[in-house]
């Protein structure tokens, strides 16, 4: 099966710079990448995401970018604010994201420094 | 909308007692989900379904049992309850018509088994 590993577990940066989690997968033929955002005591949620047909997507601060060949992919947050800390995962599916659901790495935990 | 509710948010039980958790979603969802989350271990599919009277086993099915009787609802149930149970438990769902296969998630279930 697909394994999602996820670097670094935590990440500490301070307000208005960059952040910068990366991720590899296994499974050649994972094809969905999304991203989600966990807020403390909330559920996850979907930030942004990438298909293999696609290098980089970019939505107002942030980016996500995959290297197909390399089986790695990256999110990366400019102009960091306050709001930015929780846990971000990645996670990787070869169904497009269908019913079996997705292989999650294990979590980053983003803390902006003031 | 309320999107994906879950009951209860926090229980205690002692080893060897059994439970259910309740997942409710008002989207028209088909696709259902229960993951765990445990420090450092990301997110983990327990078992998934993919539409009303049908379940199926994800990466740590054992020691949970499922259900799918109405559409809108997924119930996860515990046995015989043992302490490497204590966790998070999240539902999801997602539209089986989308490209996206966006999971929108609950906001957790806190369990702890003595």
């Amino acid at each position: 099966g697909e394994n999602v590993e996820q670097h670094p577990s935590t990440l500490s940066v301070q307000e208005g710079d960059s952040a910068v989690i990366k991720c590899t997968y296994s499974d050649s033929a994972s094809n969905y990448f999304p991203w989600y955002k966990q807020e403390l005591g909330k559920g996850p949620q979907l930030i942004i995401d990438i298909r293999s047909n696609v290098g980089e997507k970019k939505d107002q601060r942030i980016a996500v970018t995959l290297n197909k060949t390399a089986k790695h992919f990256s999110l990366h947050i400019t102009e960091t604010q306050p709001e930015d800390s929780a846990v971000y995962f990645c996670a990787a599916s070869r169904s497009g994201g269908g019913a079996d659901g997705l292989t999650f790495g294990k979590g980053t935990h983003l803390i902006i420094q003031p | 909308n309320a999107g994906v509710t879950q009951t209860p948010k926090f229980r205690v039980l002692k080893t060897g007692q059994s439970m259910t958790l309740l997942c409710a979603q008002d989207m028209n969802h088909e696709y259902m989900y229960w993951y765990r989350q445990d420090p450092g271990m990301g997110l983990r599919l327990i078992h998934y379904s993919v539409g009303e009277g049908t379940t199926a086993k994800g990466e740590v099915p054992d020691g949970y049992n499922v259900s799918r009787l109405k559409k809108q609802n997924f119930l996860l149930g515990l046995e015989s309850a043992a302490p490497s149970q204590t966790s998070v438990y999240f539902c999801a769902s997602s539209y089986s018509g989308s490209d996206t296969g966006e999971l929108f998630f609950g906001e957790g279930s806190r369990l702890t088994v003595l």
